[in-house]
């Protein structure tokens, strides 16, 4: 059974498209987060969620826009695509929100063109 | 200046070598240190993780933390073509709730 998963895997579409990433985990985890990874294989959280509770907001151009429909759900969406949005996404989840232990789904490789 | 330095590499060592990977990091209020496994193509999955300063062994893993200096490592004893990966670390600050990753080692074992 996987832990988290993520659909699409892969994601090809043109800039100024929009699109969603979806995410489940069947952990029983409470808190979700969305996290990007470019190229230089940098990770850095985006979106985390609590109980469907919005608990950490970074930085993000607000064409990203996350829906939590319940804890166990994480969906990513983004509006507007532009070529920069070009990265890997991860999903992750853990128990509780002091996040020392999360778990990471597969991935979703995003490409605009 | 990024909060969290690793060298990014690529690592290439010949098979049984021991490996050393090694984070700096700026802020003294981060507590909690964790290694990250990335295999090609998935997730980064926990590896190691410790609290404070002290070593943590963990079969051919041991993680070491030395808050004086800022300074974490990871040694994989008795390298294998199987840990071939890019190796994460991370940090959080006490009763915070965001990991902060450091760029990530690619280390290739080398049969």
């Amino acid at each position: 059974d996987t832990a988290v998963s993520q659909t699409p895997k892969y994601l090809v579409t043109q800039m100024g498209n929009d699109k969603s990433i979806k995410c489940e985990q069947n952990l029983g985890h409470d808190t979700m987060y969305w996290y990007k990874q470019d190229s230089k294989k940098f990770l850095k959280i985006m979106f985390s969620y609590n109980n469907k509770e919005l608990i950490i907001n970074e930085t993000v151009p607000n064409r990203f826009s996350p829906k939590s429909p319940d804890k166990a759900h994480l969906n990513l969406h983004i509006n507007s695509l532009e070529l920069g949005d070009s990265a890997v996404y991860f999903c992750a989840s853990s128990l509780g929100t002091v996040s020392n232990e999360q778990y990471f789904g597969p991935g979703t490789r995003l490409t605009v063109t | 200046q990024k909060e969290v330095e690793q060298d990014p590499g690529p690592l290439s060592v010949p098979e049984g070598a021991i490996v050393s990977l090694n984070c700096t990091y700026s802020n003294s209020a981060f507590q909690y240190f964790m290694w990250y496994r990335q295999y090609s193509r998935k997730g980064p999955e926990l590896l190691m993780y410790t609290y404070s300063s002290g070593n943590k062994e963990d079969g051919r893993f041991t993680a070491q933390v030395d808050k004086s200096s800022k300074y974490i490592s990871l040694f994989i004893r008795d390298s294998q073509p199987s840990d071939s990966a890019t190796y994460l670390c991370a940090m959080i600050k006490r009763g915070a709730q965001k990991l902060v990753f450091g760029q990530g080692t690619r280390l290739t074992i080398n049969p």
